[in-house]
C-alpha cells in the first residue's frame, strides 16, 4: 500500500464547474501538505501549501486538511479549460522529504 | 530567467550506454533532489543533497550516481542504461525553511531503446 493514495482519474467537468480532488495518506507524521499542478511535458508547480489541519483559500483554489481522517482536498471554483492538467498532492513530515500521490488528471471542457 | 534548469530536455540512447543529466538552480536553495516520474505519473524520490552532502538515498540501483559540485548544481550519472530506466527525471530544489515547497525543473525525458 502506498503512503499517499490519489485517484488517477481522469476527472472530466464542464467549464465553470467546481473541481474536487482529494488524497488519503497513512503516515500520521505528515504535517505539511501541498498541491502541485503539472501540465503535459512540464515540471510540477506548487499551487497550494497548508500546514497541519484547516482550510486555505487562494483565489479560485481552496485546500483543506483533515488530519484526524488523514484526508486532504483541493477545490477549484469556476474551472477553466486552462485548469486542465494533472494535480498531485504531496506531503512531508519534519525534514525535507516530500512524498507524492500518483496525480489526478483533470479535463475541463469548454 | 529559469529557476531550476535541466539539460538535456530529451535523451534517447541505447541499452548499455552511460549518460548524464545536469541540473542547476539560481534560487539560492540549500537542498536539491532528483525525482523519477514513471509512465503512470508517479513521482518517486531518488536522491537529495543538502549543501553538497547526500542526505537521502532511496532504494535506487547503484548504476545511478548523483554528484553535487556545489549547492547550486546536482548532476545524475547513469551507467549501463536499461529499458526500465526510461522515464522523466526531474530535478528540484528547496530552502532549509522546513515550511518551503519544492521548485521543479521541466524534466529530462529519457528513452532507452
Amino acid at each position: 500500500q502506498k503512503e499517499v493514495e490519489q485517484d488517477p482519474g481522469p476527472l472530466s467537468v464542464p467549464e465553470g464547474a467546481i473541481v474536487s480532488l482529494n488524497c488519503t495518506y497513512s503516515n500520521s507524521a505528515f504535517q505539511y501538505f501541498m498541491w502541485y499542478r503539472q501540465y503535459s511535458r512540464k515540471g510540477p508547480e506548487l499551487l497550494m501549501y497548508t500546514y497541519s489541519s484547516g482550510n486555505k483559500e487562494d483565489g479560485r483554489f481552496t485546500a483543506q486538511v483533515d488530519k484526524s481522517s488523514k484526508y486532504i482536498s483541493l477545490f477549484i471554483r469556476d474551472s477553466q479549460p486552462s485548469d486542465s492538467a494533472t494535480y498531485l498532492c504531496a506531503m512531508k513530515a519534519a525534514g525535507n522529504k516530500l512524498t507524492f500521490g500518483g496525480g489526478t488528471r483533470v479535463l475541463v471542457k469548454p | 530567467d529559469t529557476a531550476v534548469s535541466q539539460t538535456p530536455k530529451y535523451l534517447v540512447t541505447q541499452m548499455g550506454n552511460d549518460k548524464s543529466i545536469k541540473c542547476e538552480q539560481n534560487l539560492g536553495h540549500d537542498t536539491m533532489y532528483w525525482y523519477k516520474q514513471d509512465s503512470k505519473k508517479f513521482l518517486k524520490i531518488m536522491f537529495s543533497y543538502n549543501n553538497k552532502e547526500l542526505i537521502i538515498n532511496e532504494t535506487v540501483p547503484n548504476r545511478f550516481s548523483p554528484k553535487s559540485p556545489d549547492k547550486a548544481h546536482l548532476n545524475l550519472h547513469i551507467n549501463s542504461l536499461e529499458l526500465g530506466d526510461s522515464a522523466v527525471y526531474f530535478c528540484a530544489s528547496s530552502s532549509e525553511d522546513r515550511a518551503g515547497g519544492y521548485t521543479f525543473g521541466s524534466g529530462t525525458r529519457l528513452t532507452v531503446v
